[in-house]
């Protein structure tokens, strides 16, 4: 079975670097990409960029692009979300997910997701 | 940079269909998917590649297209149905979520 373990919710400062992580188990790691996306207080669901841990080739959303960096760990079934320096508009909760694709290339959507961590930023 | 554009509420009573909508300028070249969000939880994948169920999606979830539109029917909505939903596609490896449609169960 497929599953996405996050890191634990995070209390930080404005100013303050930070790295969640996304632990993957029941399936090839480094054969499927990992996505992240942002659910801001009360608000809809942005994609934020992806990993592909088999050879750490990334994609961010031009909202994104320079704001955070995805990565990942494949000796450890890790991707790992950083910020060099939180913002209070970074409040969020945020999701990784398994970027599903088939035999042929085909995308099929982000088929198992992590349960979500909370970020608090706050001075 | 595009966007995904869905009605921000949709109500209906059980029983009844439910029709929720997403438009964008890539839909023709790009298959759509859709996420049920309920709240406290993480999204869950409910149609992909326009019209294709995952194992496990009631039969009464469905998806077509039409153009620069999308739509995903629930027929015979049970209240356990009430969630957001979540239209999502890509464009030159980006993906794109739409803003979200609240579906209530009267």
């Amino acid at each position: 079975e497929v599953h996405l373990e996050q890191s634990g919710a995070e209390a930080k400062k404005p100013g303050e670097s930070l790295r969640i992580s996304c632990q993957a188990s029941g399936y090839q790691f480094t054969s499927s990409w990992i996505g992240w996306v942002r659910q801001m207080p009360g608000k809809g669901l942005e994609w934020m960029g992806a990993v592909y841990p088999g050879d750490s080739d990334t994609t961010y959303s031009p909202t994104f692009q320079g704001q955070v960096t995805i990565s990942a760990d494949k000796s450890v079934n890790t991707a790992y979300l950083h910020w060099n320096s939180l913002k209070v508009s970074d409040t969020a909760v945020y999701y990784c997910a398994r970027r599903l694709y088939d035999n042929d290339g085909f995308y099929l959507g982000m088929d198992s997701w992590g349960q979500g961590t909370l970020l608090t930023v706050s001075s | 940079s595009y966007e995904l554009t869905q009605p921000s509420s949709v109500s209906v009573s059980p029983g009844q269909t439910a029709r929720i909508t997403c438009s964008g300028d890539t839909l023709p070249k790009q298959y759509a998917y859709w996420y049920q969000q309920k709240p406290g939880q993480a999204p869950r994948l409910v149609i992909f590649k326009d019209n294709e169920r995952p194992s496990g999606i009631p039969d009464r979830f469905s998806g077509s297209s039409s153009g620069t539109s999308v739509t995903l029917t629930i027929s015979g909505v049970q209240p356990e149905d009430e969630a957001d939903y979540y239209c999502q596609s890509a464009d030159n490896n980006i993906s794109m979520f739409g803003g979200g449609t609240k579906l209530t169960v009267l």
